[in-house]
């Protein structure tokens, strides 16, 4: 296993376009959780799945951020209308749960640093 | 609203030292407590986790838990420059799942 995979690693884009990212979860790994950090904080949850149901979504995912997880393998996050503000690294994580033993470990992929200019 | 506390840093300690981090917790019914580790421009690696209050111990990385005092810490002994990175405190939100992260407490081990 080859551990969580984001795509892109970097993008950059001017304000009020939208971006797309990608997720691919260690294969097994049931949950699903997106991050969002920047600098000198640490990772601010925004949202998990459960397979493809998304189960909790933080007060910082405004109606412009959507994310899916269709067949509850990969997911997407979507931001429209970039802001300067949404420049961040986000970041993906996997987790399975609930496991035979107790393990709850969230396991996090490279991340996607977005830059809006 | 459920906090994570770290201090900052950074903290500076010779290497062959033991690097003592610190965290602090405000939901009491926490179950699951995480220490990642992140280099500089990397995503977070994970390096302990902690259910059971006492400690545990892996290699030169020991996790000790005070449920009590609401209270998580990370050893590291014979420090090594490579070492040198930012510790983030996480703690398990409840029955949701995502988890709560302090600001990270950066340290720095001079060879």
């Amino acid at each position: 296993d080859t551990g969580v995979s984001q795509d892109p690693r970097h993008k950059i884009t001017k304000r009020g376009q939208n971006v797309t990212f990608r997720c691919d979860p260690i294969s097994e790994h049931n949950r699903l959780y997106w991050y969002r950090q920047t600098l000198g904080q640490g990772p601010e949850f925004l949202t998990y799945f459960q397979n493809e149901a998304q189960l909790e979504k933080s007060r910082l995912l405004s109606d412009r951020f959507s994310a899916e997880r269709p067949k509850g393998s990969f997911s997407t996050l979507e931001i429209q209308r970039t802001e300067q503000g949404d420049s961040a690294m986000y970041l993906c994580a996997s987790s399975l749960e609930p496991a035979i033993l107790p393990s709850y470990e969230q396991y996090f992929g490279p991340g996607t640093r977005l830059t809006v200019t | 609203q459920k906090e994570v506390e770290q201090n900052s840093g950074p903290l500076s300690v010779p290497e062959g030292a033991i690097a003592s981090l610190n965290c602090t917790y405000s939901d009491r019914g926490s179950q699951s407590f995480f220490w990642y580790r992140q280099y500089s421009g990397k995503s977070p690696e994970l390096i302990m986790f902690i259910y059971s209050n006492g400690d545990k111990e892996d290699g030169r990385f020991t996790a000790q838990l005070n449920k009590a005092s609401q209270y998580v810490s990370l050893l590291i002994r014979d420090s090594q420059p490579s070492d040198s990175a930012t510790y983030l405190c996480a703690v398990k939100e409840g029955s949701q799942g995502n988890l709560i992260f302090g600001k990270g407490t950066k340290l720095s081990v001079k060879p």
